[in-house]
């Protein structure tokens, strides 16, 4: 069964700094990673997808099938980047997502 | 915006009761999911339905049941309500059953269980 883990519950950086959420994931497939964000309060937002390798708000994540990892980094960190971020997985196959713990990103002025 | 709209917003109940919660898929989208969001369980799959049909289940309970109606809108019927069962509810769409499709998620409901 495929498995989606992020290690770090809460993460706290101060502007300007780097930042990175780690995700690892368990598939005995090829996997679709994808990281969504939401803001206090809003909905769930896609906020990139490694099929499409692209950077989202500075946000760039790499899928490293020998780790099994699909980190999420921004070189500079904002106040506005401060949400809680989820690691998601589907099957190629399939759709459904299996979303990980999610981390909680504080950036602090 | 996404265009996933959920109704209601909040619901508050007693335990027992059934509650409905109602979704309307992106316009053109054909497929529709269900997302639990708990506290201690975070956020879990509970049901795809594709054109009218049941797609693939998750951890849904027998308690609860859905259907995706010829307009595509969705609902999620919720029976024998236990405290556990308070949540956040989200339902989130996408073009077609594909794991490559992104999936837009909703604002989700609220629910109460008191």
């Amino acid at each position: 069964a495929q498995r989606v883990t992020q290690p770090e519950k809460l993460l706290s950086v101060f502007k300007g700094a780097p930042v990175e959420l780690k995700c690892n994931y368990s598939y005995s497939g090829s996997p679709e990673l994808f990281w969504y964000v939401q803001y206090s309060r809003q909905r769930l937002q896609l906020l990139l997808r490694h099929i499409s390798r692209e950077s989202i708000k500075g946000f760039t994540a790499d899928l490293n099938k020998g780790e099994t990892s699909f980190h999420l980094k921004k070189p500079f960190a904002q106040e506005e980047d401060s949400a809680m971020y989820y690691c998601a997985l589907s099957e190629t196959s399939g759709s459904r997502l299996t979303f990980g713990e999610g981390t909680q990103l504080t950036v602090n002025p | 915006d996404s265009g996933v709209t959920q109704t209601p917003k909040h619901l508050i109940t007693a335990t027992g009761q059934r509650v409905t919660l109602r979704c309307s898929p992106r316009s053109g989208d054909l497929s529709v999911y269900w997302y639990q969001q708990s506290l201690d369980q975070g956020l879990q799959f509970l049901i795809q339905y594709y054109n009218g049909e049941e797609r693939a289940k998750g951890n849904i309970l027998e308690r609860f049941s859905a259907q995706q109606f010829p307009d595509l809108h969705s609902e999620l019927n919720l029976s024998s309500l236990e405290l556990g069962d308070s949540a956040l509810y989200f339902c989130a769409s996408s073009p077609t059953p594909r794991g490559t499709d992104t999936q837009y998620f909703g604002p989700g409901t609220r629910l109460t269980v008191l």
